[in-house]
């Protein structure tokens, strides 16, 4: 069993769908994380869970809404999305929170297509 | 934010050769740490090393580190075939992991 699972792996949708994305994570750790990546673009960082604290990038669109029941568990909401959200999307984890300088452990990532 | 820049765009080597990839930052930093994504696919931590350091090894990478020039390289010896993938260097700030775009190596046989 992988360390960070992502499912699923690939998703198309309507515009006009409800979609949720999910990490699990298999390693104990007390952080989440949602990245975003685009062809030709840096990832980007979405959102931040440390144990039942949350940090969002601003520049997220509030179509996309995150929620970690657990620090196992992460979910990617997705509602009315826009063709320029088709990217891939990354889970990671990391064994503590916001002050934490070390490596993220990342999962293989849900591709996302939306039409 | 972007932190780390990486040069060049892409690569393309022979089996056997050498591959080095150059990172650039913007801000003082902990430490600076480099990534593997084969096409599609997640993340995988390469190597960390911190600023007090300057070298670094790990099998056949080889990352250096120079904060006066706020660069990093990442060397790749005796390279195969399996290395083809992107390569990104990550830095910190705040609470934020930062990649860059990443260089794009291609190895032959």
């Amino acid at each position: 069993e992988t360390g960070v699972t992502q499912t699923p792996r690939h998703l198309v949708m309507g515009m006009t769908n409800k979609k949720s994305l999910k990490c699990e994570q298999h390693l104990g750790h007390n952080a989440m994380y949602w990245y975003k990546q685009s062809a030709k673009k840096p990832l980007e960082l979405m959102f931040v869970y440390s144990l039942e604290e949350r940090v969002e990038n601003n520049s997220v669109p509030s179509r996309f809404s995150p929620e970690c029941p657990n620090s196992s568990h992460l979910f990617l909401h997705l509602h009315t999305l826009q063709p320029e959200d088709s990217a891939l999307y990354l889970c990671a984890s990391s064994p503590t929170g916001l002050a934490f300088t070390g490596e993220l452990f990342f999962g293989e990532g849900s591709r996302l297509t939306v039409l | 934010s972007q932190q780390g820049e990486e040069d060049p765009q892409a690569l393309s080597i022979q089996e056997g050769e050498n591959a080095t990839m150059n990172c650039s930052y913007k801000t003082s930093i902990n430490n600076l740490q480099w990534y593997r994504q084969n096409s599609g696919r997640g993340l995988v931590h390469l190597i960390l090393i911190r600023s007090n350091e300057r070298e670094k090894h790990s099998g056949r990478l080889r990352v250096t580190l120079d904060t006066s020039k706020k660069s990093s390289s990442l060397l790749i010896t005796a390279s195969r075939a399996a290395d083809t993938a992107s390569y990104f260097c990550a830095t910190y700030s705040g609470y934020a992991l930062n990649f860059g775009k990443g260089t794009s190596l291609l190895v032959t046989p």
